[in-house]
């Protein structure tokens, strides 16, 4: 059974710019939330996305948004890249809404 | 509204000594509480969780953790530390699921020989 997997695995981008983050849940799980870890801090919970509809969204702003396809995969897209955006991207997916998430690797993302 | 406080950023131990990483967490409904481990460049691996029931409970590689609702804690502990524990611990709460969850600073655990 393949785990959460994310791409690209590093990225640098240039304030101002936009961003496309990727993330395949596994296998069966039509939940995927994703969460912004900044350097020595927790994550912090953006949004999740159940059945490709957004269940809730944290306290970030709406140049931050996210797709579901049908098969559950997920996309979170930064527009206007700020340097406090620089942090490691976490995709967490889950069987259902209230079903253990289980996280991929990461995308770190380097705003310079 | 729901918090974690981890206490202490940074925990050394030795190589055979108890570990115990500090977490109270804030919340106005009955929580579901977690531990999670990151490891460098890696995302995060559940070590334990408590939902309802057992207040004492046991996760992998040996770790555990007790839900006390009087002090608000989750402590975890683990008996014996091992150099592969060296890693970044996370202490996480919900509202009654796991959809969104709320975690706290982290602790950074080092093992010394």
């Amino acid at each position: 059974e393949t785990g959460v997997t994310q791409s690209p695995t590093h990225l640098i981008k240039t304030r101002g710019q936009q961003v496309t983050l990727r993330c395949s849940s596994q296998s069966g799980h039509n939940t995927v939330s994703w969460y912004q870890q900044a350097l020595g801090q927790g994550p912090q919970f953006i949004f999740q996305y159940y059945r490709e509809e957004e269940n809730g969204r944290g306290n970030f702003p709406p140049r931050f948004s996210g797709l579901q396809f049908p098969n559950y995969s997920s996309e979170l897209n930064v527009n206007a890249l700020e340097l406090d955006d620089s942090a490691l991207y976490l995709c967490a997916s889950s069987l259902d809404r209230q079903d253990e998430q289980y996280f991929g690797p990461g995308t770190r993302l380097t705003v310079t | 509204a729901q918090s974690v406080t981890q206490l202490g950023s940074h925990v050394s131990v030795s190589e055979g000594a108890l570990v115990l990483l500090r977490c109270n967490y804030s919340s106005s409904v009955p929580p579901y509480l977690f531990w999670y481990v990151q490891y460098p460049n890696q995302g995060l691996q559940l070590l334990l969780k408590y939902t309802t029931g057992a207040t004492l409970v046991k996760g992998i590689n040996g770790f555990e953790a007790e839900f006390k609702k009087s002090e608000t804690s989750f402590h975890l502990t683990k008996p014996s530390a091992h150099m592969s524990d060296a890693a970044e611990y996370f202490c996480a709460v919900s509202s009654g699921g796991y959809n969104k969850l709320i975690f706290g600073a982290g602790t950074r655990l080092a093992v010394h020989p």
